[in-house]
């Protein structure tokens, strides 16, 4: 599968806990970025990486929440001491600019339940 | 700074009939716009996109959308609904600016309902 690929579909924990998604992007994709949908909502713009620089995040992004992506390949998305707010779909995308212009393709998503 | 308003949340069709999903932007560039279709359970996929070129854009599945600049709309249509396009279909614009960094915004999404 040469698609984005995103770990785990499913994580369900306890409120306060943290939580560590990963995504690993199209393996010549120097962009990545993460969004994180809601419930009945479109998909909300987080943070964006060019190769291992984080160039923008996004107001959403409080303080409980850091990304990384150390080699310019996978990326991490952490939330420390989550709370029931934080319950929402996290979607990672990478994208890079071709002849035809730039588009992102998306993984399936981490479904995250905070109770 | 750039946003999408996607006019209708909901859309029901019957089978056989055309489809017309609104959508309107705001983008302070050249914008790109796109539709994504999402599937219960799968990833968002895209459908079409728009990037300066012909304004009439040709997508998968039958579907096209038109870019009209003077109206800031770009409405997604397909002339014959099939059961297999009932889904959630996001229109998004990102900016073309270099500094943007290609930052996708989504509009609210429409939920379309085919009926048999």
């Amino acid at each position: 599968d040469t698609g984005v690929s995103q770990d785990p579909r499913h994580k369900i924990t306890k409120r306060g806990q943290n939580v560590t998604f990963r995504c690993d992007p199209i393996s010549e994709h120097n962009r990545l970025y993460w969004y994180r949908q809601t419930l009945g909502q479109g998909p909300e713009f987080l943070t964006y990486f060019q190769n291992e620089a984080q160039l923008e995040k996004s107001r959403l992004l409080s303080d409980r929440f850091s990304a990384e992506r150390p080699k310019g390949s996978f990326s991490t998305l952490e939330i420390q001491r989550t709370e029931q707010g934080d319950s929402a779909m996290y979607l990672c995308a990478s994208s890079a600019r071709t002849q035809r212009g730039t588009e992102a393709f998306f993984g399936q998503g981490t479904r995250l339940t905070v109770v | 700074a750039q946003s999408v308003t996607q006019l209708d949340s909901h859309v029901s069709v019957s089978e056989g009939t055309p489809v017309l999903l609104r959508c309107n932007y705001s983008s302070s560039y050249s914008p790109s716009l796109f539709w994504y279709v999402q599937h219960p359970n799968k990833g968002l996929q895209l459908l079409l996109k728009y990037t300066s070129a012909a304004t009439l854009v040709k997508g998968i599945n039958g579907f096209e959308a038109e870019f009209k600049k003077s109206e800031t709309s770009f409405h997604l249509t397909k002339p014959s609904a099939h059961m297999s396009d009932a889904a959630e279909y996001f229109c998004v614009v990102s900016d073309q600016a270099r500094a943007a960094g290609n930052k996708l915004t989504f509009g609210g999404g429409t939920r379309v309902l085919v009926k048999p």
